[in-house]
């Protein structure tokens, strides 16, 4: 059974800091891995998506790696604004479904 | 319409009452995927549709939950003699196809059950 794990729960840093966070997954026959931000009282935003052949993927601030032989991710976040602040959420796809990490609360300190 | 859309955003039951949920996907897309939030904890795969039917109903916690999909289009969920523990936000996402396309969520209904 596929199981990701996210870490740290929860992160605070100072405005225009670059920041790292973390997603781990047991079971390497992924199809693909997906970046969410989920804001409070709505629903998830996807964010990047990476192919299992892919090494990273790049949106503007974000940039997102994968290494599916050692089941890790890293999302990187450039500058960051107070408007980051959010639940950042990855999923690895596989057996025709998500599988989500339980989350990394960011809050960015103006 | 523009995006996933899920009704009702709030759902107040009593235990023992049967619930629908409902989610509108994205015109076009023939995935659409039911998922579970319960306070504090990640996201729990209940149930996907490829068109109209389900090939991995794997996740539905009891048989109590139910969901169908018409016309590959609008889907429910239905929660039959409503407990505590199913308190939670259920959210919604349609996909292009199944085959690892991005997600697109609607907002969810969260289901408060007293």
């Amino acid at each position: 059974k596929q199981e990701v794990t996210q870490i740290p729960a929860a992160l605070s840093v100072p405005e225009g800091e670059n920041l790292v966070l973390n997603c781990s997954f047991t079971d390497s026959a992924i199809y693909n891995l997906q970046w969410f931000r989920q804001d409070s009282g709505t629903g998830l935003t996807s964010l990047l998506l990476i192919q299992s052949s892919q090494r990273e993927q790049t949106s503007g601030r974000l940039n997102a790696s994968l290494d599916k032989s050692s089941g890790r991710s890293t999302l990187y976040i450039a500058a960051s604004q107070p408007g980051d602040s959010a639940t950042y959420l990855c999923a690895v796809f596989g057996n025709e479904k998500l599988t989500f990490g339980t989350g990394t609360r960011l809050t960015i300190i103006p | 319409g523009a995006g996933v859309s899920q009704s009702p955003s709030n759902k107040v039951t009593e235990k023992g009452k049967d619930v629908e949920l409902r989610c509108d996907p994205i015109s076009g897309h023939t995935a659409l995927y039911w998922y579970r939030q319960s306070l504090g904890q990640g996201l729990e795969f209940l149930i996907y549709f490829q068109g109209n039917s389900a090939p991995d109903k794997s996740g539905l916690p009891s048989d109590r939950f139910s969901a169908e999909r018409t016309g590959g289009s609008v889907s429910t969920l239905t929660i039959q003699r409503t407990q505590q523990e199913d308190s939670a936000v259920y959210l919604c996402a349609s996909s292009f196809s199944s085959g690892g396309q991005v997600l697109y969520f609607g907002a969810g209904t969260r289901l408060s059950v007293l």
